[in-house]
């Protein structure tokens, strides 16, 4: 069975620019969750979905982060535009209902750097 | 605020040595306390985890011991490897509320 999937893997820009993170869940979870690890920090949960809706988002910076999740499957996380301090690893994870289990599969990340 | 306090940063053991992080935490809501391993390059997997009606879970080399009135929770590795070196992160969880994540620990097993 396939991972959590995401590209790209590494992604270097300049400040002001746009940049967007794809995922891709494991098959059959409906909730997906969007994370920002800085160095040396553990993850930090910036949107939750379940299915298409987006059931956590309060520590999503919305004046320049947003994320989409169609048909409640990929998802597309977005930076507009991108400062220094968004260089960081992003993760996504993917589980069953959260309700019922807990257990996430985290993607192997896409590292941003700013400059 | 953080809401998981993880300790140490780091941790250099020898091969066959014992491993131990202590993770402590203040919501008495949290009902869920997974542990994660973190290689350089990959994201966090799941490696053991324990809910608050049991005291001790063991899954091979590895134990979770949980002190529910101290609001604390530990891995012990045991037989410690060098291919155990990696960080390792505890986190906490409430039902339908985020995954809140200590700063995890950096753990080095000399051969």
């Amino acid at each position: 069975e396939a991972g959590v999937v995401q590209s790209p893997r590494y992604k270097i820009i300049e400040k002001k620019q746009p940049v967007a993170f794809w995922c891709n869940p494991i098959s059959g979870h409906n909730t997906l969750y969007w994370y920002r690890q800085n160095l040396g920090q553990g993850p930090e949960l910036l949107i939750r979905y379940e299915n298409e809706e987006a059931v956590d988002d309060s520590q999503l910076p919305k004046d320049r982060f947003s994320a989409e999740r169609l048909k409640g499957v990929d998802s597309t996380l977005k930076i507009q535009p991108a400062e220094l301090g968004d260089s960081a690893v992003y993760l996504c994870a993917s589980s069953l209902e959260p309700a019922v289990a807990y257990e996430q599969y985290f993607g192997p990340g896409t590292r941003l750097t700013v400059t | 605020q953080q809401q998981v306090k993880q300790s140490p940063q780091s941790l250099i053991v020898q091969k066959g040595g014992i491993s131990i992080i202590n993770c402590a935490y203040e919501n008495t809501a949290f009902d869920y306390f997974p542990w994660y391993q973190q290689f350089p390059g990959k994201g966090p997997a799941l490696l053991i985890a324990i809910r608050p009606d049991v005291s001790e879970k063991k899954e091979g080399r590895f134990t979770i011991s949980f002190n529910k009135s101290a609001k604390q929770f530990s891995l012990h590795i045991m037989d410690s490897q060098p291919g155990d070196s990696a960080t390792y992160f505890c986190a906490a969880a409430a039902p339908g509320n985020q995954f809140y994540f200590g700063t995890g620990t950096s753990l080095t097993v000399i051969p």
